[in-house]
């Protein structure tokens, strides 16, 4: 299975700013999704980062808050702008191949903390 | 209506018991997988099991497509199996994981 490889794994950040996590695939493949996990719950889909489009966000998630690029196969970066103490969260970043009977694999994810 | 449904929510297992765990979903998602989710976040795929049968080592897995269930079933649990594990499953037609709340295992010596 491909290695993803997710910075940073954890940060603290003031309110107001924004912070970029970064998603990095060995290999090609066709799909590449975020996912925030809030505090004792389970994980929600942010979006599928397109490759070389804008991605295609979830209900409830707007590009402002959350830009995503993906400019390869193997690369995805999603923004956490102007943050508040609400979006302390796990985000994790997961690949899979389009069409295919294959698992999807998720990397170690970014634990966030606002303050 | 839920699309997936875990349960129990909560386990307390003596190391050395035995458990399942059971997920429930609809017909609107296929191609189950269970994840285990460790005290630091990580999230560990256990088992791709759209159907059928599978066991990895303490850990094996059932899912009766027909039926829209899937267990899991813990052997032999020791203190490491604690975290919380997560049943997910593709919406059809999409490409996205849909997961479902997850059962909290805690395991003690």
């Amino acid at each position: 299975s491909a290695v993803i490889s997710q910075k940073p794994s954890r940060d603290i950040c003031q309110r107001g700013t924004s912070l970029t996590i970064q998603c990095q695939v060995d290999s090609q493949v066709t799909m590449m999704f975020w996912y925030r996990q809030q505090p004792g719950q389970s994980l929600t889909l942010i979006a599928t980062a397109n490759q070389g489009s804008e991605a295609t966000y979830e209900s409830g998630f707007v590009i402002d808050k959350f830009p995503i690029s993906r400019p390869n196969l193997t690369f995805s970066t999603l923004t956490v702008s102007n943050m508040s103490p609400e979006d302390s969260s796990i985000y994790l970043c997961s690949v899979g191949m389009r069409g295919s009977n294959q698992p999807q694999h998720f990397g170690d994810g970014t634990r966030l903390s606002i303050l | 209506g839920i699309q997936v449904e875990q349960s129990p929510p909560d386990l307390i297992l003596q190391e050395g018991a035995n458990s399942t765990l059971r997920c429930n979903f609809s017909d609107s998602v296929n191609n189950l997988q269970w994840f285990h989710q460790n005290p630091w976040g990580q999230l560990i795929n256990l088992f791709y099991i759209p159907s059928g049968t599978k066991q990895n080592g303490r850990l094996s897995a059932t899912t009766v497509a027909t039926e829209r269930y899937s267990l899991l079933y813990i052997s032999s649990s020791q203190t490491t199996d604690s975290g919380v594990y997560f049943c997910a499953g593709l919406l059809r037609g999409y490409n996205k994981l849909i997961f479902g709340a997850g059962t909290r295992l805690a395991v003690h010596p």
